[in-house]
């Protein structure tokens, strides 16, 4: 079945640093791919999205990659802030029957710290 | 106000019970779902229903049931609370372009 890996956290970072987050899938077909975000004591919200191979999504500085050679897409910031630190979430869509559902990672905490 | 609400925010209760989980949207969309999270094992589907009508299980469905009272509205029920139904979960709407977040709520089954 479709899944998604993301790399172990906690990841520390200090701020300006440069943060990779590393996620790779497991697809049937062709699955739309994102990261959520979930700040402390909040929902997750969308971060960026792809919809098909080698589209980029960007946001807020972030940046991913639809890579269908390698089944991944890395989450990057070139210069990341104390006020990005939160859990990330990568996840695909069921490419079949659209219905809309998603499939999650682990996520991966995020702390910046000044 | 927010686009997606969820009552209670947090509750604590006893093996045995009977719980519900309420979720209200404003967005519009016809889809709902619902979620558990749990550490390091990200979030789960639950049940997810595409209108009033139409209700379907996620991958994790035993042990909860859930009612479709009106578009806007998507109940999860836990008719007996087991300890490993500790959690947090959240609702969600939207489609396969994007899905809206309630804040979630922490769930303790002592």
């Amino acid at each position: 079945g479709n899944s998604v890996t993301q790399m172990e956290g906690p990841v520390t970072l200090s701020e300006e640093a440069f943060l990779t987050i590393n996620c790779t899938y497991t697809a049937t077909g062709y699955p739309s791919l994102f990261w959520y975000v979930q700040y402390p004591g909040e929902g997750l919200q969308l971060l960026l999205k792809a919809t098909k191979a080698d589209d980029k999504g960007s946001n807020k500085g972030f940046e991913a990659t639809y890579r269908k050679e390698t089944t991944s897409f890395h989450l990057e910031k070139g210069s990341v802030q104390v006020s990005d630190s939160a859990v990330y979430f990568c996840a695909l869509s069921d490419g079949s029957g659209n219905t809309g559902k998603l499939i999650f990672g682990q996520g991966t905490t995020l702390q910046v710290k000044p | 106000d927010a686009d997606v609400t969820q009552t209670p925010r947090n509750r604590i209760t006893k093996t045995g019970k009977r719980i519900m989980l309420e979720c209200s949207q404003t967005k519009g969309h016809d889809r709902m779902y619902w979620y558990r999270q749990d550490p390091g094992l990200g979030l789960r589907l639950i049940y997810y229903s595409f209108d009033v009508k139409d209700i379907n299980k996620g991958e994790i469905s035993d042990g909860y049931s859930v009612s479709r009272q009106a578009q806007a509205k998507f109940s999860l029920s836990l008719e007996s609370a087991i300890p490993n139904q500790t959690a947090l979960y959240f609702c969600a709407t939207g489609d396969y372009n994007e899905q809206f977040f309630g804040p979630g709520t922490r769930l303790t089954v002592l």
